[in-house]
């Protein structure tokens, strides 16, 4: 069964750089993938979603890759700011439902001031 | 911006008891879910919801649980039995028509059952 990775340890940045998150996926290639942002005690807010026929899509500061052959999805946040500290989740579709969404354990993001 | 509301925020209940989860998903949308994320683990599917009638659901939503939506704005779930594992943050979500369309998430209840 598809099973989603993305990496436990905290990421600690300084503002004003890039920070990059990594999503991995283990099975099937998955139809598209999004990327959500959750803060403490909050429900996930949808940033991004990138399909499988796309390499890269943009948003204001944020950009996301997907290749589907090293089966991992990439989330930049350029010119971070403290407000971006957060936890970071990917969802994939589940094989078969589309609308049933496969998640990841999310990695924290600290930017300091 | 349109808003996912879910009511109450906390929920505390006996174990046994039945508690309903209320969510008023957004009004042009289509499709309805309910999550739920126990503390310091992933978010899980427990059901999708489609013209009326449950379309997924998974190996959590057991007999458990049931959902409805008994008008044309409020979407419900409701947990029979409590049991102790059942605590955790439970997130009603919607989305628009189309699939790949990202969905918007309440703040969520949290469920504590003692």
């Amino acid at each position: 069964s598809q099973k989603i990775e993305q990496n436990s340890e905290a990421l600690n940045i300084q503002e004003g750089k890039t920070a990059t998150l990594t999503c991995n996926y283990t099975n099937y290639s998955p139809a598209y993938l999004q990327w959500y942002r959750q803060d403490p005690g909050r429900g996930p807010v949808f940033l991004l979603l990138i399909r499988e026929n796309e390499k890269e899509k943009r948003k204001e500061r944020l950009k996301v890759t997907f290749d589907t052959t090293l089966k991992q999805s990439l989330f930049h946040i350029t010119a971070s700011q403290p407000a971006d500290s957060a936890t970071y989740l990917c969802a994939v579709p589940n094989a078969g439902n589309n609308r049933k969404l496969i998640w990841g354990l999310g990695t924290s993001l600290a930017v300091n001031p | 911006e349109p808003e996912v509301t879910q009511t109450p925020s906390h929920q505390v209940t006996q174990m046994g008891q039945e508690v309903i989860l209320r969510c008023v998903p957004i009004s042009n949308h289509l499709y309805f879910y309910w999550y739920r994320q126990i503390l310091g683990q992933k978010v899980e599917f427990l059901v999708s919801f489609y013209n009326n009638e449950i379309s997924e659901k998974s190996e959590i939503f057991d007999d458990q649980f049931s959902v409805e939506r008994p008008d044309g704005s409020n979407f419900t779930l409701k947990i029979r039995s409590t049991k102790l594992e059942d605590s955790a943050m439970y997130f009603c979500a919607s989305s628009e028509p189309g699939r790949g369309n990202g969905y918007t998430f309440g703040s969520g209840t949290r469920l504590t059952v003692v």
